[in-house]
């Protein structure tokens, strides 16, 4: 079946502008997490969702960085007034249930490039 | 989360046996330990986890110790495509906060040659 798709897969932005990024979960997967991973690090943590709510969003690192997951599937990040410090793969995964036997299946992520 | 200390690299033999550590010290009786691989320029990918008992599926072994204080995950035939990174995670199963989240390392660089 299908996995988890993110869209775009590149995104190129100017500093200060605004951008939304894609995240199209495994079918009947009911959590979705965002993690950011910069150049030779490990993937960190964002934000995750159970259902519609968002569970945790302890690794949103500042008021410019936002989610939504309106209707339980697709989710959106949005990152406000962009910085370059916001360059980084920006990787979605989906689970069948937010507990902590159920593995986590990632998508390709999508490149932000802020210039 | 436990913190996990893996070594950053390891070099292995194609057809050989890629012995994996990973030190998870301060682990707790609800945490589960999770391996996830990085193959460049690709989302990680899940191998295995387990919480008490040893492991199998068709990609890895996983040996956790008596203790949990340490587990080992077994590639039993090493092939080129296995060169990646390698993540040794420990996730909160149920009852504790920010249990779905998983806290990456700088996980284990492997390289296999012919």
């Amino acid at each position: 079946g299908a996995g988890v798709s993110q869209t775009p897969s590149n995104k190129v932005t100017e500093k200060g502008k605004y951008v939304e990024l894609r995240c199209d979960p495994i079918s009947g997967h009911t959590a979705l997490y965002w993690y950011r991973q910069s150049l030779g690090q490990g993937p960190e943590f964002l934000i995750y969702f159970q259902g519609t709510g968002a569970a945790d969003d302890s690794g949103l690192p500042n008021d410019r960085f936002f989610a939504v997951r309106p209707e339980g599937s697709v989710s959106t990040l949005k990152i406000q007034r962009t910085e370059r410090g916001d360059s980084a793969v920006y990787l979605c995964a989906s689970s069948l249930w937010h507990g902590g036997g159920n593995e986590q299946f990632f998508g390709p992520g999508t490149r932000l490039t802020v210039l | 989360d436990a913190k996990t200390t893996q070594p950053p690299s390891m070099d292995c033999a194609e057809g050989r046996a890629a012995n994996l550590p990973c030190n998870h010290s301060t682990i707790s009786g609800n945490e589960y330990v999770y391996w996830y691989r990085q193959i460049h320029s690709q989302g990680p990918q899940y191998i295995i986890h387990g919480l008490k008992n040893n492991e199998t599926n068709e990609m890895a072994s996983l040996i956790i110790t008596e203790d949990r204080k340490s587990s080992t995950l077994i590639l039993p035939h090493a092939t080129l495509r296995d060169t990646a990174v390698y993540y040794c995670i420990v996730r909160v199963g149920a009852g504790g906060t920010s249990y779905g989240k998983l806290t990456f390392g700088q996980g284990t660089i492997l390289t296999v040659h012919p």
